[in-house]
């Protein structure tokens, strides 16, 4: 069954630490995205792909990279994380926005 | 920059009433997608409205875009607990990724 995959769902790090938050869609979606949603808030653009070796910075990108070297993979790298990173981060794809975006469970993030 | 405001915030109904979220912009929107978010879950998308003064409907619930393209409506008839959740309009202005509205969180008591 095709779909987006995240991982890992739950994690708790130290701060100053260095994170990757994993995803991964079987569906063959050129575009990708990343968002951070704080629980019951809005979503807000991290960043987002159009295909491989393309990524655009969204609306809260400074402190985070993403890489789109395969079709299927978007990860989503912290490089030092601080307690303000603390949230849930949903990846999604779409083949065309006529459909709509297919979102992935999300990694709920704690920095401690 | 682009906001998407959504009124009410939130909302308490009693199963069995109606409930109509709105989606509000300063200017004109592109194409209005509508997301359904389960408690602890993630969003799941419901429909596309893309023409002025569309109108679609699935089962309970009715989309809306209005005739001037700067707001769009969902109602649900006859709530159900299953309808429990934060219901999200987004723009999608082509450019390049969807904007969200703020959300309307919707609980409905047995």
């Amino acid at each position: 069954e095709a779909d987006i995959y995240q991982t890992p769902r739950y994690l708790v790090i130290g701060t100053g630490k260095k994170i990757t938050l994993e995803c991964s869609q079987t569906m063959g979606h050129d575009k990708m995205y990343w968002y951070q949603q704080d629980p019951g808030m809005e979503l807000h653009l991290i960043h987002y792909s159009y295909g491989v070796n393309s990524t655009e910075k969204g609306d809260l990108s400074s402190e985070s990279t993403v890489s789109r070297i395969r079709t299927e993979h978007f990860p989503l790298t912290l490089e030092s994380a601080r307690p303000s990173h603390t949230s849930q981060y949903l990846c999604a794809s779409s083949e065309a926005n006529r459909y709509g975006y297919t979102f992935g469970s999300g990694t709920r993030l704690t920095v401690v | 920059g682009q906001q998407v405001m959504q009124i009410p915030q939130y909302q308490h109904v009693q199963e069995g009433e109606d409930f109509t979220t709105y989606c509000n912009s300063s200017t004109t929107l592109s194409n209005i997608q509508w997301y359904k978010q389960r408690p602890g879950g993630h969003p799941v998308f419901l429909i596309q409205l893309v023409k002025s003064g569309e109108v679609k409907k699935q089962k309970r619930l009715t989309f809306q875009f209005g005739e001037a393209k700067k707001n769009s409506s969902l109602h649900i008839t006859a709530t159900q607990t299953t309808d429990v959740g934060t219901y999200f309009c987004a723009d999608d202005t082509g450019r390049r990724a969807l904007t969200f509205g703020s959300g309307t969180r919707l609980q409905v008591q047995p």
